[in-house]
């Protein structure tokens, strides 16, 4: 079975600074990884994703993350974060079936 | 890519009633999901709209609560059914593009549904 850990529920961070956010998975089988972004009172947007080949991956608004395997990591990262980062990041996972499995979510707060 | 409506945008209803909620693709796509997120937490997927047959419901999830249909490759609707306070939540409808790449999805802007 497939599973999504994100460790961080919060993470409040001020406008600039770089921010990073967690994500480890469990899976027995190869696997594809999205980072998908929620703003307020809206749906997903898909910010990234990782299929194979180059293990750092470019999305939009500036994010990128990077697969680790040996780590089962993906984390994501922003160089400096601005106020309209301000939302809920999801982590997740697919493998052999077409289901996307969800961590629980981290909210970014970015403070001026 | 692909764009997703719903309708409608919010509700709210009264327990023992049921709501039916549509989803609306611009292009044909191969598969569509619906998910719930309760207030506060993750989604968990509900069902896989299969078009022209029934649903494939995940563990907790059953047909006589939550009634799908997906009459072609653009559309299909979710019934929340004799709700209850519990059911309160936002419900989100998601497809796969036609450039198929498991599990990259494309979600609607999703239902808000609060039960009295």
């Amino acid at each position: 079975a497939q599973s999504v850990t994100q460790l961080d529920s919060q993470v409040p961070v001020f406008e600039e600074a770089p921010v990073e956010l967690r994500c480890n998975y469990s899976s027995s089988v190869s696997v594809y990884l999205f980072w998908y972004v929620q703003y307020p009172n809206q749906g997903l947007q898909l910010l990234l994703k990782y299929l194979s080949g180059s293990t750092l991956v470019k999305g939009i608004n500036g994010f990128e993350a990077e697969f680790n395997k040996s780590q089962t990591s993906f984390h994501l990262r922003k160089p400096s974060v601005h106020i309209s980062d301000t939302a809920e990041y999801f982590c997740a996972v697919s493998g052999v079936s077409d289901k996307l499995i969800f961590g629980t979510g981290t909210r970014l707060q970015v403070f001026p | 890519s692909a764009v997703i409506s719903q309708k409608p945008s919010r509700d709210i209803c009264q327990r023992g009633t049921s709501l039916t909620i549509q989803c609306q693709v611009d292009s044909q796509v191969t598969m569509m999901f619906w998910y719930r997120q309760q207030p506060g937490q993750s989604l968990t997927l509900i069902a896989t709209a299969n078009q022209g047959s029934e649903a494939t419901y995940e563990s907790g999830f059953v047909i006589d609560k939550f009634p799908i249909s997906r009459p072609n490759l653009t559309f299909s609707t979710l019934t929340v059914s004799n709700m209850s306070p519990e059911d309160s939540s936002i419900y989100l409808c998601s497809a796969q593009a036609g450039d198929y790449v498991r599990g990259e999805q494309y979600f609607g802007p999703g239902t808000r549904l609060t039960v009295t």
